[in-house]
C-alpha cells in the first residue's frame, strides 16, 4: 500500500527556522517525484515545487523560488519542506503527493503550519 | 503560468441527480507526446485531495463509476451521474503539462440539497 506519511502540526513564532518531512512507503521512492502543495486557510490549491528523489532533481514554481527548500534523503525515504525565516503569511496546511507522469495520485495527511508571535 | 477557471464555483445538488463542473485552461494541456495532462481531484472536509480521474478519462483505482471525465485541449468536463451524500466536497481540476508550474483551478464546492 502506498503511504506518504507527514510530520506533526508545528506552531512558530515569525523569523523561525522549520523543517517538516514526508515519508514515503510501499513503492519505490526513488522512482516518483516528490511535490509539496499549499493551502492557506479557507483557500485553494498552490503547487510549491517537486523533487525527484532518485537523482535530486528540484524544481519551484516562480511563486515559491527562493522562499523555501524543498530536499529529500533517499536513504530513509523522506522528502522535505523547510522555511529559513517563517512568516506570519507562512501559515497554512502543507500536503506532499506522489507524482508520476500521468498522475499526481497519492497525498500525505497534511502538516499544518501556525506562525503566529 | 497556465490559469485554470472552473464553473460553478459552488453546486447544490439533490442525491441521485446529475452533476457537471466545467475546468477551461488558458492554454492547451495537450503535451507533445501526445497525452492531456489534465486531473480531477475531491477534497473533502478535513481531508487531503484525493484523486478521481487522471489524463482527463481515466478514472483512478477505487474511484465509482458514477464519476466520468471528458474534454479535449482547453475544455474539460467532470460528471457524476448520480451524486450522493459521500461526494460533497470542494472538486478541483489541475494541469501538469508545465513541470514545476504545475497549476489548480479555483475549485467548485459542492454540497447536497
Amino acid at each position: 500500500e502506498v503511504q506518504l506519511v507527514q510530520s506533526g502540526a508545528e506552531v512558530k513564532k515569525p523569523g523561525e527556522s522549520l523543517k517538516i518531512s514526508c515519508k514515503g512507503s510501499g513503492y519505490s521512492f526513488t522512482s516518483y517525484w516528490i511535490g509539496w502543495v499549499r493551502q492557506m486557510p479557507g483557500k485553494g490549491l498552490e503547487w510549491m515545487g517537486i523533487i525527484y528523489p532518485g537523482d535530486s532533481d528540484t524544481r519551484y514554481s516562480p511563486s515559491f523560488q527562493g522562499q523555501v527548500t524543498i530536499s529529500a534523503d533517499k536513504s530513509i525515504s523522506t522528502a522535505y519542506l523547510q522555511w529559513s525565516s517563517l512568516k506570519a503569511s507562512d501559515t497554512a496546511m502543507y500536503y506532499c503527493a506522489r507524482h508520476r507522469v500521468g498522475a499526481t495520485d497519492y497525498w500525505g495527511q497534511g502538516t499544518l503550519v501556525t506562525v503566529s508571535s | 503560468d497556465i490559469v485554470m477557471t472552473q464553473t460553478p464555483l459552488s453546486l447544490s445538488v439533490t442525491p441521485g441527480q446529475p452533476a457537471s463542473i466545467s475546468c477551461k485552461s488558458s492554454q492547451s494541456l495537450l503535451h507533445s507526446d501526445g497525452k492531456t495532462y489534465l486531473y480531477w481531484y475531491l477534497q473533502k472536509p478535513g481531508q487531503p485531495p484525493q484523486l478521481l480521474i487522471y489524463e482527463v478519462s481515466n478514472r483512478f483505482s477505487g474511484v465509482p463509476d458514477r464519476f466520468s471525465g471528458s474534454g479535449s485541449g482547453t475544455d474539460f468536463t467532470l460528471k457524476i451521474s448520480r451524486v450522493e451524500a459521500e461526494d460533497v466536497g470542494v472538486y478541483y481540476c489541475m494541469q501538469s503539462i508545465q513541470l514545476p508550474r504545475f497549476t489548480f483551478g479555483p475549485g467548485t464546492k459542492v454540497d447536497i440539497k
